[in-house]
């Protein structure tokens, strides 16, 4: 069971550039959350999606979208990149009830 | 919303000691995760503790979901335990995280 895979690892865009970040879940589980985490703070919940639908949404811009594909991946896209969109992007699968698992994350730098 | 606090935000040991980090939570929840997040990044599994007392080797848990409240416990503190602690709650059991800011634990050797 690999666990939770992110791609890339690091990533450096430029302000107003458009990034996709990649996530492939945990086997046997069938929810993909994103999360951002700021220096310094605990993750922010983006958006989560089940069934390929965004189930539920947290207090980010429309900037910010996802997709899950049949295979239960997912991919975040952010557009008109910030600076202040400089985080690490961590992904979590789980199936409902049960202990998340996040990947390694996606750290952005925008320049 | 629910909110989740951490403390102390920061604790630095001497290897081999022992500590208590604390949870609290303002609201009912289904589902309370402890986290230690490596100098990568990566958020580890610790425990998936929504009520009771658990336990794996030097680290246990406990969870007072009446009171609202949660404790990690560290004993024989090793410098490979340094690293950011989360707690992270999920009040309707659809998998949303709402994470703590943490405890940053230093072990000195």
């Amino acid at each position: 069971d690999a666990g939770v895979t992110q791609s890339p690892t690091h990533l450096i865009k430029t302000r107003g550039q458009q990034v996709t970040l990649r996530c492939s879940p945990k086997s046997g589980h069938d929810t993909v959350s994103w999360y951002q985490q700021a220096l310094g703070q605990g993750p922010q919940f983006i958006f989560q999606y089940y069934e390929e639908e965004e189930r539920q949404r947290g207090n980010f811009p429309d900037r910010f979208s996802g997709h899950q594909f049949p295979n239960y991946s997912s991919e975040l896209n952010v557009n008109a990149l910030l600076l202040g969109d400089s985080a690490l992007y961590l992904c979590a699968s789980t199936m409902t009830g049960l202990s998340a698992f996040f990947g390694q994350g996606t750290r952005l730098t925008v320049v | 919303g629910i909110q989740v606090e951490q403390s102390p935000p920061d604790l630095i040991l001497q290897e081999g000691a022992n500590s208590t980090l604390r949870c609290n939570f303002s609201d009912s929840v289904n589902n309370l995760q402890w986290f230690h997040q490596n100098p990568w990044g990566q958020l580890i599994n610790l425990f998936y503790i929504p009520s009771g007392t658990k336990q794996n080797g030097r680290l246990s848990a406990t969870t007072v979901a009446t009171e609202r409240y949660s404790l990690l416990y560290i004993s024989s503190s090793q410098t490979t335990d340094s690293g950011v602690y989360f707690c992270a709650v999920d009040a309707s059991n659809t998998g949303k995280l709402i994470f703590g800011q943490g405890t940053t634990l230093q072990v000195k050797p």
